[in-house]
């Protein structure tokens, strides 16, 4: 079975600007999560789609939105980058939401911000 | 605050040797407990979870869990250099299901 995937893998851009990040889960996973991972605040948690539904959301601004589609497809959104926006983008997919089944991460997108 | 909070490393064994990485986590609710392995540059690899009190183990790996003390470890038995790596704990806890909170990691480094 085909794990995440994640595109772009590399991405660079500069301050003002927005960025797409797209993930596809695993075949029959229902549930994405993204997730931020930079050294100084580690991987931290940024929102929770099943069904196409937003379930949970972090600490982050409204600068960061994401969606899913119809065939559990993801994308997130970043507007207005900023240079602290500069990180390693993860996305996660699980068979059930909520944490009732393990979360399995994509090889995530790295985003540098000029 | 939910707080996840790793032995701060890095920590270093010779192979063949016994590795013990511990985590602490604040949340009394928290129901879901994973160890993920964090090669450089690589993404965070699901390595094992549990769910209720007691050991589980798989192969080189066992976790325990002991909730009253809100304490879970992985111990590596006969360490590999290729198990060099951080190693992130991660809970989830009752009241935010599906967001999982991650400590900082340890960094594991097993030398020959």
């Amino acid at each position: 079975k085909a794990g995440v995937t994640q595109t772009p893998r590399y991405l660079i851009k500069t301050r003002g600007q927005q960025v797409t990040l797209s993930c596809s889960p695993i075949s029959g996973h229902r549930s994405v999560s993204w997730y931020q991972q930079t050294p100084g605040q580690g991987l931290q948690f940024l929102f929770e789609y099943f069904s196409e539904t937003q379930r949970n959301k972090g600490n982050f601004p409204g600068r960061f939105s994401g969606r899913q589609f119809s065939n559990s497809r993801s994308e997130m959104n970043v507007s207005t980058l900023e240079l602290g926006d500069s990180a390693l983008y993860l996305c996660a997919s699980s068979f059930l939401a909520g944490g009732l089944s393990e979360q399995f991460f994509g090889p995530g997108t790295r985003l540098t911000v000029l | 605050q939910k707080e996840v909070e790793q032995n701060s490393g890095p920590l270093s064994v010779p192979e063949g040797a016994i590795a013990s990485l511990n985590c602490t986590y604040s949340d009394r609710g928290s129901q879901s407990f994973f160890w993920y392995r964090q090669y450089s540059g690589k993404s965070p690899e699901l390595i094992m979870s549990i769910y209720s009190n007691g050991d589980k183990e798989d192969g080189r790996f066992t976790a325990q869990l002991n909730k009253a003390s809100q304490y879970v470890s992985l111990l590596i038995r006969d360490s590999q250099p290729s198990d060099s790596a951080t190693y992130l704990c991660a809970v989830i806890e009752g009241s935010t299901l599906g967001r999982l909170y991650f400590g900082r990691g340890t960094q594991l480094t097993v030398w020959p």
